[in-house]
């Protein structure tokens, strides 16, 4: 199946603080990427969807301003925490769907292995 | 709105046991059902998928039966290994939609 990497693994950052997390498709085309956020021994929470080159689509209760989330290419997603709290500690995953037609990957959703953040 | 149901865990079993993580949907339509598998340290990949009603989906051994008349995806594996000890989620898509999980079973498998 497809790859999808996410750097860094892991951050540790003072409160107040911003941080950038990169979701990257290593060897396919994703025209639509999606941000969870996933809580200890709770299920992943949909964050927010973007598609390449337009404004991303934040879910019901997810601050946009804080979450600034950015998808400037196919194969690249950026999700920035703006000045990030302690409720904020969570593991962020990404996600990445193809629909180029043709594809093998086509309307399959990959995942990237997640981003720990602790704010502190 | 669309929601997905999952068997709480921690489930514990020794190598060779019967698994089942019973999975129960409700939503508008006629959705896509999934099994999604994470391994300690690494991301979501998917393990199996059904995408209409009494379709099976099967992988590595692990089996799924799509049932629309009790709404369920109950993920079963006759013989289970240490190796597939990690977090299983059940999914489901309506349509165009985005995923909707479940919240997840561990699962640890002891020699």
């Amino acid at each position: 199946g497809a790859v999808v990497s996410q750097h860094p693994s892991w951050v540790i950052c003072k409160s107040g603080t911003s941080v950038k997390i990169e979701c990257r498709s290593l060897d396919f085309q994703a025209t639509t990427m999606f941000w969870y956020r996933q809580f200890p021994k709770q299920s992943l929470m949909l964050m927010a969807t973007s598609n390449e080159g337009s404004k991303a689509t934040y879910e019901q209760g997810v601050e946009k301003d804080k979450f600034l989330i950015n998808h400037a290419s196919l194969t690249l997603s950026t999700l920035t925490v703006t000045s990030a709290h302690p409720e904020d500690s969570s593991f962020y995953i990404c996600s990445a769907r193809s629909y180029m037609a043709g594809a093998s990957s086509y309307n399959e959703q990959f995942f990237g292995p997640g981003t720990r953040l602790t704010v502190l | 709105g669309d929601s997905v149901t999952q068997m709480e865990g921690p489930v514990t079993l020794s190598e060779e046991a019967f698994l089942t993580i019973n999975c129960t949907y409700t939503a508008t339509g006629y959705p896509s059902l999934f099994w999604y598998v994470q391994y300690p340290g690494e991301g979501l990949q998917l393990l199996l998928k059904a995408t209409k009603a009494d379709d099976k989906g099967s992988n590595k051994g692990f089996e799924a039966t799509y049932r629309k008349e009790t709404t369920s995806f109950h993920l079963e594996k006759g013989s289970v290994q240490v190796s597939d000890s990690a977090v299983y989620f059940c999914a489901l898509r309506s349509g165009a939609n985005n995923l909707f999980f479940g919240t997840g079973t561990r699962l640890t498998v002891i020699p």
